[in-house]
């Protein structure tokens, strides 16, 4: 039973154009959110988190909306770089549940030149 | 400041056979996490380790198993290792539990 799903498993940009990364969850315990990015043969980074609490955060070219309502999650990046082109997970964890990260499946993302 | 540093980076291995794979974490963080990483099941959740004991645990067999020793640098050990245990293994560091996760190269390993 997937907790976290990213239900697409690749979106093609422009560059300069928003990237728009979506995350669907099923457990409403989870408290907070987080982004990550993975280029080939390097472990994940650490990109953004959003808490439960709040339903927007920003940080540069990338904002995380949070709709709690529709147990959804989304990743904006304004304007999309080809640099930007990797691998972008969503991941949720529990109240009190130390590093253990519940992901989804992941998003290759393209940014055309 | 050196990141998460895994060994080796890549490991063959044949059924039944076990391995043992090991990770510095960044200098300073008392967290180590380990995730695994395959094609079908994505990022999954071994367990996770602070001040040498272990804090959580996913859902895997006893097979898996993990250890943390006083300077922080920790390892994992797979016995009787099977075919789907082919998989990128994750280590991830953080200063304190529930904080950001710095995550390694991984360990790649194979089992024929």
């Amino acid at each position: 039973d997937q907790q976290v799903k990213q239900n697409s498993p690749s979106l093609s940009v422009q560059e300069g154009r928003i990237s728009i990364l979506n995350c669907d969850y099923t457990n409403s315990m989870f408290d907070y959110f987080l982004w990550y990015k993975k280029y080939p043969a390097e472990g994940p980074t650490f990109l953004i988190s959003i808490s439960s609490i709040k339903d927007k955060n920003e940080d540069g070219r990338f904002t995380v909306f949070l709709n709690k309502s529709a147990k959804h999650l989304s990743l904006h990046i304004v304007p999309s770089q080809p640099g930007d082109s990797a691998v972008y997970f969503c991941a949720a964890r529990f109240n009190n549940a130390g590093n253990m990260l519940t992901f989804g499946g992941g998003t290759r993302l393209m940014v055309k030149p | 400041k050196a990141g998460v540093t895994q060994t080796p980076r890549y490991l063959i291995k044949t059924r039944g056979q076990q391995v043992t794979l090991s990770c510095s974490p960044i200098s300073g963080h008392r967290s180590v996490s380990w995730y695994q990483q395959t094609p079908g099941q994505g990022l999954q959740f071994l367990f996770e380790y602070f001040s040498e004991t272990q804090r959580n645990k996913g859902n895997f067999p006893g097979r898996f198993s993990g250890r943390q020793f006083s300077n922080s640098r920790s390892e994992m050990n797979v016995s009787t290792l099977e075919l789907g245990d082919s998989a990128l293994y994750l280590c991830a560091s953080s200063r304190d539990s529930n904080e950001k996760l710095f995550f390694g190269s991984g360990t790649q390993l194979s089992v024929l």
